[in-house]
């Protein structure tokens, strides 16, 4: 099993919408959880870190924690063509501050 | 990208060469990384440092090397290249040692013929 796992997409949405990214991941005591995008071509951007359970909001987006079901997801209100990107989960484990475990990504598609 | 600079920005070399890649960052941040990128791997963790000439290894650190003899500079060597060592390298900042956000560097395509 990964240590953390995203669907790979591509997961297409209407301009406008609410785009739902999710990610779950295997370590049970992790702590730290983030949220970055990456345009083709370029380096992953951090958009949201969450630390502890319940939903932050930034903006359009909105990170969402669930630490008994082991899952985090991106909400994307009023998705724009801009918003196209791979988006990448990244989880700290315990213990192991220095070392940011990455998931494949989804590729978002925001159809115009 | 957070002050980060990475050199060379491509590089093509031939198997078996020596290659450095040298990662700047001009703001005394205390933590610096080095990444690669694969198509279906994502990002991995190759090495790390958390201070001068303190480093430590990441998730796929065989047959790479790194140096931090001063704080601006974070350098990653692969001691003789090989085509499994074609990826994207990043180099990545940890601005602060309450929180654990790392902050990327514009990458480093490297291809090894």
């Amino acid at each position: 099993q990964k240590e953390v796992e995203q669907n790979s997409g591509p997961l297409s949405v209407p301009e406008g919408a609410i785009a739902s990214l999710n990610c779950t991941y295997s370590d049970r005591g992790s702590q730290s959880f983030f949220w970055y995008r990456q345009y083709s071509g370029k380096s992953p951007e951090l958009i949201m870190s969450i630390y502890s359970n319940g939903d932050k909001e930034d903006g359009r987006f909105t990170a969402q924690l669930n630490k008994a079901s082991q899952y985090v997801s991106l909400l994307i209100r009023d998705s724009q063509p801009s918003d196209s990107a791979t988006y990448l989960c990244a989880v700290i484990g315990p213990g192991a501050t220095n070392k940011l475990i990455f998931g494949t990504g989804t590729l978002l598609a925001v159809q115009p | 990208d957070a002050g980060i600079t990475q050199s060379p920005r491509h590089k093509v070399t031939e198997t078996g060469t020596p290659v450095t890649l040298r990662c700047h960052q001009t703001e005394n941040h205390r933590y610096m990384y080095w990444y690669r990128q694969d198509p279906g791997h994502g990002l991995r963790l190759i090495h790390y440092s958390y201070g001068v000439k303190d480093t430590d290894k990441g998730e796929v650190s065989d047959g790479y090397s790194v140096s931090r003899s001063k704080t601006e500079d974070f350098l990653l060597t692969l001691e003789s290249a090989t085509s499994s060592q074609t990826s994207v390298y990043f180099c990545a900042i940890r601005m602060t040692s309450e929180t654990y956000e790392q902050y990327f560097g514009p990458g480093t395509r490297l291809t090894v013929t």
